[in-house]
Parts: structure tokens; sequence; C-alpha cells
């Protein structure tokens, strides 16, 4: 079946830096898009990043756009999200997600990781 | 952008009731829309998508309509699994959630 399990999230002090992984299996990893959603302290929904299935296409949110950067190996069945800059806004509880199709919306999501920005 | 709004932001409901939330979209999405139950602690899990395409796995009492600006979720008869928070999700033009229906026990 289908697994997501994410990693990288920790304590981090504003204006640094982090990098999450997604570690994905039980589906042809190369074929899908994946997200990034967060969704900070007893709050919404966030959507973050989308990353097309051959990284070629990449799509970001407003919050993060020119911090962040989506990336992923297709040789290691692994989704990335650096973080630059990052402000205490931030801190949230980050979830990598399968795309359902081309791109669209997420169907198989992980558990989460996470990311706390605080000084 | 494209805003998603939903109401109402919370529902008390008893068990067997039938239950509807709305989501309303800024611009038209066309049916590109799709929708998520969360519980506290865990990851989102889509119930719907297309607006009103079941998710395979997902009960029967839920369903979807709408096109366009205007959109519904409905619980036929709520379950005691079904006390949750519901999220509308827009995926035409970028990607943006609603602020989320917390389903509570009236």
């Amino acid at each position: 079946q289908v697994q997501l399990v994410e990693s990288g999230g920790g304590v981090v002090q504003p204006g640094r830096s982090l990098r999450l992984s997604c570690a994905a299996s039980g589906f042809t990893f190369s074929s899908y898009g994946l997200h990034w959603v967060r969704q900070g302290p007893g709050k919404g929904l966030e959507w973050v990043a989308i990353i097309s299935n051959d990284g070629s296409n990449k799509f970001y949110g407003d919050a993060v756009k020119g911090r962040f950067t989506i990336s992923r190996d297709n040789s290691k069945n692994t989704l990335y999200l650096q973080m630059n800059s990052l402000r205490a806004e931030d801190t949230a509880v980050y979830y990598c997600a399968k795309d359902k199709d081309s791109m669209r919306n997420p169907d198989y999501w992980g558990q989460g990781t996470l990311v706390t920005v605080s000084s | 952008d494209i805003q998603m709004t939903q109401s109402p932001s919370t529902l008390s409901a008893s068990v067997g009731d039938r239950v509807t939330i709305t989501c309303r979209a800024s611009q038209s999405i066309s049916s590109w829309l799709a929708w998520y139950q969360q519980k506290p602690g865990k990851a989102p899990n889509l119930l719907i998508y297309k607006a009103s395409s079941l998710e395979s796995g997902v009960p029967s009492r839920f369903s979807g309509s709408g096109s366009g600006t205007e959109f519904t979720l409905t619980i036929s008869s709520l379950q005691p699994d079904d006390f949750a928070t519901y999220y509308c999700q827009q995926y035409n033009s970028g990607w943006t959630f609603g602020q989320g229906t917390k389903v509570e026990i009236k």
C-alpha cells in the first residue's frame, strides 16, 4: 500500500534553514506529482508546493515563494523540501502527499513532521 | 488568487443527522474541487474529488455536488466516526484550501 514517511523536522532558529524529506513506497514514484502541505498549530491546512513527476514543473504558495524549494530524487523514491530564511509563522506540521492525477489534488498523505521556528 | 470560503465554521449535529457543508470559490473553478476529512493529530483523508467523485473506500453516505463557485459536501446519516474537521480544496488555478468546518457532537 502507499506509504509516505516524512523526516527532518525539529526546532530551528529564525533565519536558519532546514531540509525535510519524504520517503515513498507502494506506488510507482516517478509517475506521480507530489505536494507539500502544512498546518500551523490549531490552524487549517495550507498548500505549500507541488512538483511534477519528472521534476520539471514546480509551483509554490505565496507564503513560501522564494524561500522554499521542492525537489525529488526518483532514483531514491524521495521528495524534499528545502526551507530557507525560516520565520516563526513557518511553524507547522509539514505533510507530504501523493498527487492523485496530473497535478490535481493529493490523495495519499504522510503522517507529517513538525517544524518549530523559535529562538 | 482564488479564495475558498466554507460555511459553517462549526456544526453541531447528532448521530443519524443529515449534514451539509458548503464551500464557495471566489471565482469559477469548474469541478476542480476536493473534500478531505481530518481527525485530531492525523493526516487528512480524501473523500471526494472532481466535486462529486467518491474516492475508493469512502462510505457512500458521503457525497459531493456543485460546479462553478458553489459546492456542497453531504453526509446522509452522520455516524460516530464522522465527527471531524472537513476541508475543501480547489485545484483549478493553483491550490487553495478552505478554512475548515468542524463537525461536533450536539
